[in-house]
Formats: structure tokens, sequence, C-alpha cells
């Protein structure tokens, strides 16, 4: 495609749902990152693929947080028993190769558990 | 904990000035890459700098990197009001999976 895709670009669910939010990269890539932003504040690392390498998944937050990368392309991050807290953008990034590229970024979802 | 931290928070200028944005990391790194933010939305790539280099350009960008000091800086020559955004730098970490961590960022406003 085009670029990174995400959707939905926006999620309003109710504290205790589950939610699924989905990144489809730019065809080809082989690295795929999801980061977490609250409001006014920085990417936190939550998780990273590679390839066919086991995930890097040292940033997720709880157990109530999971991902999967299908087939190497799409990414579902799933979010158990949201909280409030759980209230942020949730950016997904894709790059071509393994060191020294760039990242090419979705728009983003905005979360707000209520 | 965030690898890198920026200084400052925010930033405010006149149009025609320079502004310049710091960021320190604390692990060794295969590349440094800055990125900027509109809207609270996806980033942007503006350059990337690898651990071998000490200064790179593009266009009014200037990036250098001390990494004795684990430190890099963005400068933007002869701002515009359309280069108000968040700046981001971002580390390609050495020895833990090479994945992209990102520093707390700087926001940066130019007045037309």
């Amino acid at each position: 495609g085009a670029g990174v895709s995400q959707s939905p670009s926006n999620k309003v669910t109710e504290k205790g749902k589950d939610v699924e939010l989905r990144c489809d990269p730019i065809s080809g890539h082989t690295a795929l990152y999801w980061y977490r932003q609250s409001l006014g504040q920085g990417l936190e690392f939550l998780i990273y693929f590679q390839g066919n390498s086991a995930p890097d998944k040292s940033g997720l937050p709880s157990d109530r947080f999971s991902a999967e990368r299908t087939g190497g392309s799409v990414s579902t991050l799933t979010i158990q028993r949201t909280q409030q807290e759980d209230s942020a953008v949730y950016l997904c990034a894709s790059s071509p190769s393994r060191q020294g590229t760039e990242a090419f970024f979705g728009q983003g979802t905005r979360l707000t558990v209520v | 904990s965030q690898q890198g931290e920026e200084d400052p928070q925010a930033l405010s200028i006149q149009e025609g000035e320079n502004a310049t944005m710091n960021c320190s990391y604390k692990t060794s790194i295969n590349n440094l890459q800055w990125y900027r933010q509109n809207s609270g939305r996806g980033l942007v790539h503006l350059i990337l700098i690898r651990s071998n280099e000490r200064e790179k350009h593009s266009g009014r960008l200037r990036v250098t990197l001390d990494t004795s000091k684990k430190s890099s800086s963005l400068l933007i020559t002869a701002s515009r009001a359309a280069d108000t955004a968040s700046y981001f730098c971002a580390t390609e970490l050495m020895y833990n999976t090479d994945k992209l961590i990102f520093g707390t960022g700087t926001r940066l406003q130019v007045f037309p």
C-alpha cells in the first residue's frame, strides 16, 4: 500500500471491555513497531517484530496487552479488560530492513476508555 | 524508562531565528534519528546519523552526534511558522534487538 494504515482512527470503549487495534504495514517491510503516546508525552515503546524472529515484547505494560503479526504483514494489538489509564494514541510503524533505516508511521488510533 | 531525554521541553522563537534542540541517551547505539510530529499523530522521519558520523546536513537541518557524551543536537536554521511541531530523537540500540526508542520530545512554536 501507499503507507502504514491503522484502524480504527478513533475508538471509544467502556472500561473492562477488550479492544483490537489493527496495523497494515508497508508491503515488504520486515520490521513493525507499536508505540503508545499519552497526551503531550513521548512515545512509549510497546513491542517490536522483526522478520521471523521472536518479537521483543519488553515494553508491554501488563499481561492485558498482547500483539500478533500474521504472515509477516498485518499486526493486531489487543488490550484486554481496558482501564482508563490505557487511554492514549497507539502508533504503529514499519521499516524495510533490520538496521539503519527510517520508520514509517501510521496516523495512529486514539483510544478513549470511559 | 525513556532512552532519550530532550531539552528544552518547549521552545518558542520568531520566524527567521534558528532553533536548537538537544537529545541525550543512555546506551550504545547504531544510529540516531530525528522525527517530526504534527498534531499528535503520525511521525515523519527527518534525518538519520550513524554512530560513526559526527555531523549531517539536510536542507535547513543540521544534526550533530557526540557518542562520547551520548548526545545529539538538531538545528533548524531560518525557521518558518510551518516548522511548528514536536520533534523527537530516536535511537536504534546496538545490543538490544536494534529496536527504535524515542525521546521525550521538544515542542517548537515558531511565531510569524
